[in-house]
Protein backbone atom coordinates (compact mmCIF):
# COMPACT_ATOMS: atom_id res chain seq x y z
CA UNK A 1 0.00 0.00 0.00
CA UNK A 2 1.46 3.67 -1.15
CA UNK A 3 1.99 5.88 1.64
CA UNK A 4 1.95 9.17 -1.10
CA UNK A 5 -1.43 10.34 -2.18
CA UNK A 6 -1.60 10.70 -6.01
CA UNK A 7 -4.72 11.27 -8.26
CA UNK A 8 -5.20 8.53 -10.12
CA UNK A 9 -6.22 10.12 -13.57
CA UNK A 10 -5.24 13.65 -15.03
CA UNK A 11 -6.19 15.17 -18.75
CA UNK A 12 -5.63 18.04 -20.80
CA UNK A 13 -5.91 19.42 -24.53
CA UNK A 14 -2.15 19.34 -26.11
CA UNK A 15 -0.66 22.88 -25.30
CA UNK A 16 -2.44 23.35 -21.60
CA UNK A 17 -0.84 22.58 -18.45
CA UNK A 18 -1.42 19.39 -16.15
CA UNK A 19 -0.47 20.04 -12.64
CA UNK A 20 -0.15 15.95 -10.24
CA UNK A 21 0.38 16.61 -6.89
CA UNK A 22 1.76 13.98 -4.34
CA UNK A 23 0.31 14.29 -0.62
CA UNK A 24 2.65 12.79 1.81
CA UNK A 25 3.09 13.19 5.76
CA UNK A 26 6.36 14.54 7.64
CA UNK A 27 8.23 11.34 8.06
CA UNK A 28 8.39 11.47 4.04
CA UNK A 29 7.96 14.17 1.93
CA UNK A 30 8.14 16.76 4.96
CA UNK A 31 11.35 15.71 5.37
CA UNK A 32 13.35 14.39 2.62
CA UNK A 33 13.86 15.31 -0.96
CA UNK A 34 10.94 14.04 -3.45
CA UNK A 35 11.73 12.89 -7.01
CA UNK A 36 9.25 11.79 -10.15
CA UNK A 37 9.14 9.39 -12.81
CA UNK A 38 7.51 9.01 -16.15
CA UNK A 39 6.44 5.06 -17.52
CA UNK A 40 5.26 4.46 -20.69
CA UNK A 41 3.75 1.28 -21.13
CA UNK A 42 5.68 -1.78 -21.49
CA UNK A 43 8.89 0.20 -20.18
CA UNK A 44 10.68 0.89 -17.11
CA UNK A 45 10.20 4.23 -15.10
CA UNK A 46 12.97 7.22 -16.03
CA UNK A 47 13.45 9.93 -13.81
CA UNK A 48 11.94 13.44 -14.57
CA UNK A 49 12.88 15.13 -11.61
CA UNK A 50 15.15 14.63 -8.44
CA UNK A 51 15.90 16.72 -5.25
CA UNK A 52 12.14 18.29 -5.64
CA UNK A 53 12.79 20.54 -8.55
CA UNK A 54 15.96 19.87 -10.37
CA UNK A 55 16.02 18.47 -14.07
CA UNK A 56 17.97 15.25 -15.51
CA UNK A 57 20.05 16.20 -18.76
CA UNK A 58 17.60 15.74 -21.66
CA UNK A 59 14.68 16.65 -19.75
CA UNK A 60 12.64 19.48 -21.33
CA UNK A 61 11.94 21.98 -18.84
CA UNK A 62 8.14 21.82 -19.65
CA UNK A 63 8.72 19.72 -16.77
CA UNK A 64 8.14 21.37 -13.26
CA UNK A 65 8.60 20.04 -9.87
CA UNK A 66 8.19 21.80 -6.21
CA UNK A 67 7.29 21.40 -2.56
CA UNK A 68 5.58 23.07 0.20
CA UNK A 69 5.47 21.14 3.67
CA UNK A 70 4.57 17.53 3.09
CA UNK A 71 2.83 18.17 -0.58
CA UNK A 72 4.56 18.17 -3.81
CA UNK A 73 3.45 18.88 -7.64
CA UNK A 74 4.79 18.05 -11.22
CA UNK A 75 3.91 20.39 -13.82
CA UNK A 76 4.00 19.65 -17.25
CA UNK A 77 3.38 22.71 -19.60
CA UNK A 78 2.98 22.80 -23.25
CA UNK A 79 1.23 19.15 -23.43
CA UNK A 80 2.29 17.03 -25.64
CA UNK A 81 0.46 13.83 -27.14
CA UNK A 82 3.82 12.55 -26.08
CA UNK A 83 3.21 12.75 -22.57
CA UNK A 84 0.54 10.64 -22.35
CA UNK A 85 2.09 8.16 -19.25
CA UNK A 86 2.10 7.28 -16.08
CA UNK A 87 3.56 9.36 -13.44
CA UNK A 88 4.80 8.72 -9.66
CA UNK A 89 6.40 10.76 -7.03
CA UNK A 90 8.58 9.10 -5.10
CA UNK A 91 10.81 10.07 -1.48
CA UNK A 92 12.24 8.50 1.22
CA UNK A 93 10.43 7.62 4.61
CA UNK A 94 12.27 7.85 7.47
CA UNK A 95 9.69 5.86 9.94
CA UNK A 96 9.98 3.02 7.55
CA UNK A 97 13.36 3.16 6.53
CA UNK A 98 12.62 2.75 2.94
CA UNK A 99 11.80 4.50 -0.39
CA UNK A 100 8.04 5.01 -1.13
CA UNK A 101 6.29 5.33 -4.23
CA UNK A 102 3.15 7.19 -5.09
CA UNK A 103 -0.20 5.74 -6.29
CA UNK A 104 0.59 7.09 -9.40
CA UNK A 105 -1.10 9.34 -12.00
CA UNK A 106 -1.93 8.49 -15.54
CA UNK A 107 -2.07 11.82 -18.21
CA UNK A 108 -4.36 11.42 -21.08
CA UNK A 109 -3.78 14.20 -23.90
CA UNK A 110 -7.32 14.50 -24.86
CA UNK B 1 26.65 4.90 -20.79
CA UNK B 2 25.27 3.39 -17.99
CA UNK B 3 23.64 -0.01 -18.53
CA UNK B 4 21.79 -2.39 -16.18
CA UNK B 5 20.59 -5.64 -17.58
CA UNK B 6 18.76 -7.71 -15.21
CA UNK B 7 18.15 -11.78 -15.74
CA UNK B 8 16.78 -14.56 -14.15
CA UNK B 9 12.86 -14.15 -14.19
CA UNK B 10 10.87 -16.86 -14.84
CA UNK B 11 7.94 -19.22 -13.57
CA UNK B 12 8.17 -20.09 -9.71
CA UNK B 13 5.67 -22.34 -7.53
CA UNK B 14 4.89 -20.50 -4.70
CA UNK B 15 6.73 -21.22 -1.66
CA UNK B 16 9.55 -21.70 -4.10
CA UNK B 17 12.94 -19.50 -4.41
CA UNK B 18 14.64 -17.64 -7.47
CA UNK B 19 17.69 -15.85 -8.34
CA UNK B 20 17.56 -12.28 -9.90
CA UNK B 21 20.47 -10.76 -11.41
CA UNK B 22 21.59 -7.28 -12.72
CA UNK B 23 24.83 -6.75 -14.76
CA UNK B 24 25.95 -3.12 -14.52
CA UNK B 25 28.09 -0.97 -16.73
CA UNK B 26 29.24 2.13 -17.77
CA UNK B 27 29.91 3.19 -14.56
CA UNK B 28 31.57 3.03 -10.91
CA UNK B 29 29.88 0.45 -9.88
CA UNK B 30 31.78 -0.21 -6.56
CA UNK B 31 30.58 3.18 -5.38
CA UNK B 32 26.76 3.59 -5.46
CA UNK B 33 23.75 2.09 -3.74
CA UNK B 34 21.41 0.01 -5.65
CA UNK B 35 17.91 -0.96 -5.10
CA UNK B 36 15.66 -3.19 -6.55
CA UNK B 37 12.28 -2.20 -7.50
CA UNK B 38 9.13 -4.16 -8.35
CA UNK B 39 5.94 -3.79 -10.66
CA UNK B 40 3.13 -5.94 -10.45
CA UNK B 41 1.05 -6.76 -13.45
CA UNK B 42 -1.36 -3.50 -13.99
CA UNK B 43 -0.20 -2.02 -10.91
CA UNK B 44 2.27 0.48 -9.53
CA UNK B 45 5.70 0.74 -8.78
CA UNK B 46 6.86 -0.64 -5.16
CA UNK B 47 10.32 -0.65 -3.97
CA UNK B 48 11.40 -3.83 -2.86
CA UNK B 49 15.23 -3.56 -1.09
CA UNK B 50 18.57 -1.53 -1.31
CA UNK B 51 22.30 -1.84 -0.46
CA UNK B 52 24.98 -0.12 0.12
CA UNK B 53 28.24 0.43 -2.05
CA UNK B 54 30.16 -1.73 0.03
CA UNK B 55 27.39 -4.44 0.81
CA UNK B 56 27.45 -3.53 4.72
CA UNK B 57 23.57 -2.30 4.95
CA UNK B 58 20.68 -3.23 3.23
CA UNK B 59 16.98 -2.06 4.10
CA UNK B 60 13.79 -3.88 2.83
CA UNK B 61 10.14 -3.11 2.25
CA UNK B 62 8.19 -4.86 5.17
CA UNK B 63 6.36 -7.47 2.67
CA UNK B 64 10.02 -8.95 1.79
CA UNK B 65 11.78 -9.14 5.12
CA UNK B 66 13.36 -12.38 6.22
CA UNK B 67 12.41 -13.54 2.22
CA UNK B 68 14.35 -11.60 0.08
CA UNK B 69 18.04 -10.60 0.30
CA UNK B 70 19.59 -8.37 -1.34
CA UNK B 71 23.42 -8.87 -2.27
CA UNK B 72 26.25 -7.41 -4.92
CA UNK B 73 29.53 -8.26 -5.99
CA UNK B 74 31.68 -5.16 -7.00
CA UNK B 75 34.36 -7.51 -8.84
CA UNK B 76 31.83 -8.62 -10.91
CA UNK B 77 29.80 -5.08 -10.81
CA UNK B 78 27.04 -7.20 -10.34
CA UNK B 79 23.76 -6.91 -7.92
CA UNK B 80 21.39 -9.84 -7.08
CA UNK B 81 18.05 -10.49 -5.20
CA UNK B 82 17.61 -13.92 -3.44
CA UNK B 83 13.82 -14.02 -3.64
CA UNK B 84 12.56 -17.40 -0.87
CA UNK B 85 9.25 -18.30 0.09
CA UNK B 86 7.38 -16.87 -2.98
CA UNK B 87 4.08 -16.06 -2.70
CA UNK B 88 1.57 -15.32 -6.06
CA UNK B 89 1.91 -11.42 -4.44
CA UNK B 90 5.28 -11.39 -5.26
CA UNK B 91 4.59 -11.42 -9.02
CA UNK B 92 5.78 -8.83 -10.78
CA UNK B 93 8.15 -7.20 -13.20
CA UNK B 94 11.35 -6.73 -10.96
CA UNK B 95 13.36 -3.13 -11.64
CA UNK B 96 16.89 -3.25 -11.22
CA UNK B 97 18.39 0.95 -10.36
CA UNK B 98 21.05 3.07 -9.51
CA UNK B 99 19.97 4.15 -6.56
CA UNK B 100 21.22 7.95 -5.32
CA UNK B 101 21.21 8.26 -1.73
CA UNK B 102 22.48 10.93 0.62
CA UNK B 103 21.36 12.58 4.00
CA UNK B 104 17.56 13.52 2.91
CA UNK B 105 18.25 12.52 -0.80
CA UNK B 106 17.11 9.54 -2.46
CA UNK B 107 16.27 8.62 -6.12
CA UNK B 108 16.95 6.60 -8.67
CA UNK B 109 18.69 7.78 -12.39
CA UNK B 110 19.53 4.72 -14.14
CA UNK B 111 16.96 1.40 -15.00
CA UNK B 112 17.21 -1.70 -15.93
CA UNK B 113 14.92 -3.25 -18.59
CA UNK B 114 13.15 -5.68 -15.90
CA UNK B 115 12.76 -9.19 -15.63
CA UNK B 116 9.06 -10.82 -15.14
CA UNK B 117 8.70 -13.24 -12.37
CA UNK B 118 5.50 -15.31 -11.81
CA UNK B 119 4.35 -17.41 -8.96
CA UNK B 120 2.26 -20.06 -9.63
CA UNK B 121 1.27 -23.35 -9.52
Amino acid sequence: QSVLTQPPSMSAAPGQRVTISCSGTSSNIGNNYVSWYQQYPGTAPKLLIYENNKRPSGIPDRFSGSKSGTSATLGITGLQTGDEADYYCGTWDSSLSGFVFGTGTKVTVL
Amino acid sequence: EVQLVESGGGLVQPGGSLRLSCAASGFTFSTFWMSWVRQAPGKGLEWVANVKPDGSEQYYVGSVKGRFTISRDNAKNSLYLQMDTLRAEDTAIYYCARDILQMRIDHFDHWGQGTLVTVSS
